[in-house]
């Protein structure tokens, strides 16, 4: 079955405790790309990648940080959380990036800094 | 830039009757696309629809359709035949050309939590 998959689901850390949320695709897709959502605001992006080590900033890039050293994986890593980045994670996967490709979403992953 | 506008934060709609979502855009894009997403109380995005800006029919998928009027610059989804199961908050996005750099991104409006009354 094609699908982006995001690990952990939900997750409660500490102010300045690393993490990494992990997202696999399994559909050769060659763009990925990290959203949050947070209430009011809609999805914004934080990073995206077009391929394999090419990786740029979003709109929302401060405290996250990205690799993309094989094709279906693209961790988002949080250095050191604050709890301004408690909300809801998306990591987004399309065949390429003109403007007829549809982006396909993992389930999501809803983070809670304290 | 691009930007999308939903000004409808919340919409109620009678079970079996239809309802439109509103959704209007700004981009300086030549071509773009637009898309409408579904997130449900269990938090997952779900694609709807899409509409290419050069596309000359409004497009349809089952009781979704797309009313695209590009010279007003809006894109509204019309749900037919409401079911209890259409309860959720849509979203509207487009993606813009590479050459102007929009295509890196969806871009969202702030979305519309659609409740389907029985």
């Amino acid at each position: 079955e094609a699908q982006v998959t995001q690990n952990p689901r939900y997750l409660i850390t500490v102010t300045g405790k690393k993490l990494t949320v992990t997202c696999s695709q399994n559909m050769n897709h060659e763009y990925m790309s990290w959203y949050r959502q947070d209430p009011g605001l809609g999805l914004r992006q934080i990073y995206y990648s077009m391929n394999v080590e090419v990786t740029d900033k979003g709109d929302v890039p401060e405290g996250y940080k990205v690799s993309r050293k094989e094709k279906r994986n693209f961790p988002l890593i949080l250095e050191s959380p604050s709890p301004n980045q408690t909300s809801l994670y998306f990591c987004a996967s399309s065949l390429g990036t003109g403007h007829s490709y549809e982006q396909y979403f993992g389930p999501g992953t809803r983070l809670t800094v304290t | 830039a691009q930007k999308i506008t939903q000004t409808q934060p919340g919409m109620f709609v009678q079970e079996k009757e239809a309802v439109t979502l509103d959704c209007t855009y700004d981009t300086s894009d030549p071509s773009y696309g637009l898309f409408w997403y579904k997130q449900p109380s269990s938090g997952e995005m779900i694609f709807l629809i899409y509409q290419g800006s050069y596309d000359q029919q409004n497009a349809t998928e089952g009781r979704y359709s797309l009313n695209f009027q590009k010279a007003r610059k809006s894109a509204n989804l019309v749900i037919s035949a409401s079911q209890l199961g259409d309860s959720a908050m849509y979203f509207c996005a487009m993606r813009g050309t590479i050459s102007s750099g929009s295509a890196r991104q969806l871009t969202f409006g702030s979305g519309t939590q659609l409740t389907v009354l029985p």
